[in-house]
């Protein structure tokens, strides 16, 4: 079982709708949670982090952290076509720096 | 402030030879990561450094790939002998270990490797 799983495919979303992706990690020790995006071409930026069970949010970004259930999600409302990237969901064990990414989730926004 | 630097961008080489991918940190930073990126893998960690010293390289593939950090702000990856298998983009990303955002890695624009 890999570190960090997303399985879901390419996901299109309309202009204005709410994009919604979701991960599953393996490691019931993990500490920390974050969501990258990264754009074609391009390298990885951090988006958003959360530590604790529940909802945090920043702007159009809601980060969902269940850990009994070991996922986390990502909403995107009123979504962009600048959203259009790839969304990596990345998951620190100890509460340090390294981390284990999963595969990503391509989300396009159709204008 | 000038980001993480890599060098070089892009590379074209046949199996068997020898690649050296360089990799400048952002200034101050003391942690240095090196990862993988394809397709089928998605983003890998090959290996971590904190403070010049390997932490972890349990993700280095083989005895082929060697990881060095000679000074504080300065690292390379080797692949001797390279094989085609090794094609991929590989990111070197930097980060302070106690900084005011953790998980914050500040990643290189990647050196794509492509071995015929």
């Amino acid at each position: 079982q890999k570190e960090v799983e997303q399985n879901s495919g390419p996901l299109s979303v309309p202009e204005g709708a709410i994009a919604s992706l979701n991960c599953t990690y393996s490691d019931r020790v993990s500490q920390s949670f974050f969501w990258y995006r990264q754009y074609s071409g391009k390298s990885p930026e951090l988006i958003m982090s959360i530590y604790s069970n529940g909802d945090k949010e920043d702007g159009r970004f809601t980060a969902q952290l269940n850990k009994a259930s070991q996922y986390v999600s990502l909403l995107i409302r009123d979504s962009q076509p600048s959203d259009s990237a790839t969304y990596l969901c990345a998951v620190s064990r100890y509460g340090n720096n390294r981390l284990a990414f999963g595969k990503g989730n391509q989300v396009v926004v159709i204008p | 402030d000038a980001g993480v630097i890599q060098s070089p961008r892009h590379e074209v080489t046949e199996m068997g030879q020898e690649v050296t991918l360089r990799c400048k940190l952002i200034s101050g930073h003391n942690s240095l990561f090196w990862y993988r990126q394809t397709m089928m893998r998605g983003l890998e960690l090959l290996i971590y450094f904190n403070n010049n010293v390997p932490i972890d390289d349990s993700g280095m593939p083989e005895d082929r790939f060697s990881a060095k950090m000679p000074n504080a702000s300065f690292s390379t990856l080797k692949i001797q002998p390279s094989e085609p298998r090794d094609s991929a983009v590989y990111f070197c990303a930097s980060s302070l270990s106690a900084g005011a955002r953790p998980g914050e890695l500040f990643f290189g624009e990647g050196s794509r490797l492509t071995v015929l």
